[in-house]
């Protein structure tokens, strides 16, 4: 089911902007819808955004929409999540997450996850 | 957009019981998946299309269910099944998760 290893986090001021990757290997990367989750301290799980196999259809949380941005470079095996506006409420691990196909919406695996800390 | 409604929030069982989770979808939806989640680590798959039991998962989880309700099952509860456990809604974006169930082994 592959392997997926993100980064990008780290600590960040209010109202700053953040670009996580997500880098993967042994699977077809181009093949294959990602997903971002993101996970507050304490929390539950929070679905964050979906993007399609050849980045044609993208689906975002409704309360993220405008601030967040799912991208991928198929040429690189790698997905991204940018992050503008950054907020408190926005300290998460961020995870990434693979699609089960091209279209679909089923999480099939999941990376390790990224800490992001907001604050001044 | 799909709220999906985890119950309990929590829950204590002893080992070799058989425990039940429930998520209810606000609107129609076909199918869901079930995590597992230990602390500091990434979720994994469970359970996908509410029934099918994700390769290598030991055939003590199972799930059922239809729309508005959906069952995580654990069968003869072991001590490493205390975790975290959540259902998502795979039908429509926004792909939302239940709140989560910890579960507990006394």
């Amino acid at each position: 089911q592959g392997h997926l290893v993100e980064s990008g986090g780290g600590v960040v001021q209010p109202g700053g902007s953040l670009r996580l990757s997500c880098a993967v290997s042994e699977f077809t990367f181009s093949r294959y819808g990602m997903h971002w989750v993101r996970q507050a301290p304490g929390k539950g799980l929070q679905w964050v955004a979906v993007i399609s196999s050849d980045g044609t259809n993208t689906y975002y949380a409704d309360p993220l929409k405008g601030r967040f941005t799912i991208s991928r470079d198929n040429s690189k095996d790698t997905l991204f999540l940018q992050v503008n506006d950054l907020r408190t409420e926005d300290t998460a691990v961020y995870y990434c997450a693979r699609a089960n196909g091209a279209y679909s919406y089923r999480i099939e695996s999941w990376g390790q996850g990224t800490l992001v800390i907001v604050s001044s | 957009d799909i709220e999906m409604t985890q119950s309990p929030s929590s829950l204590s069982a002893s080992v070799g019981d058989t425990v039940t989770i429930s998520c209810r979808a606000s609107h129609s939806i076909a199918y869901v998946s079930w995590f597992q989640q230990k602390p500091g680590k990434a979720p994994k798959v469970l359970i996908y299309s509410t029934s099918i039991l994700q390769s290598g998962v030991s055939s003590r989880f199972s799930g059922s269910g239809s729309w508005p309700d959906f069952t995580l099952t654990i069968s003869d509860l072991q001590f490493e099944d205390s975790a975290t456990y959540y259902c998502q809604q795979t039908y429509s974006p926004p792909l939302t998760f239940g709140g989560g169930t910890r579960v507990e082994i006394k």
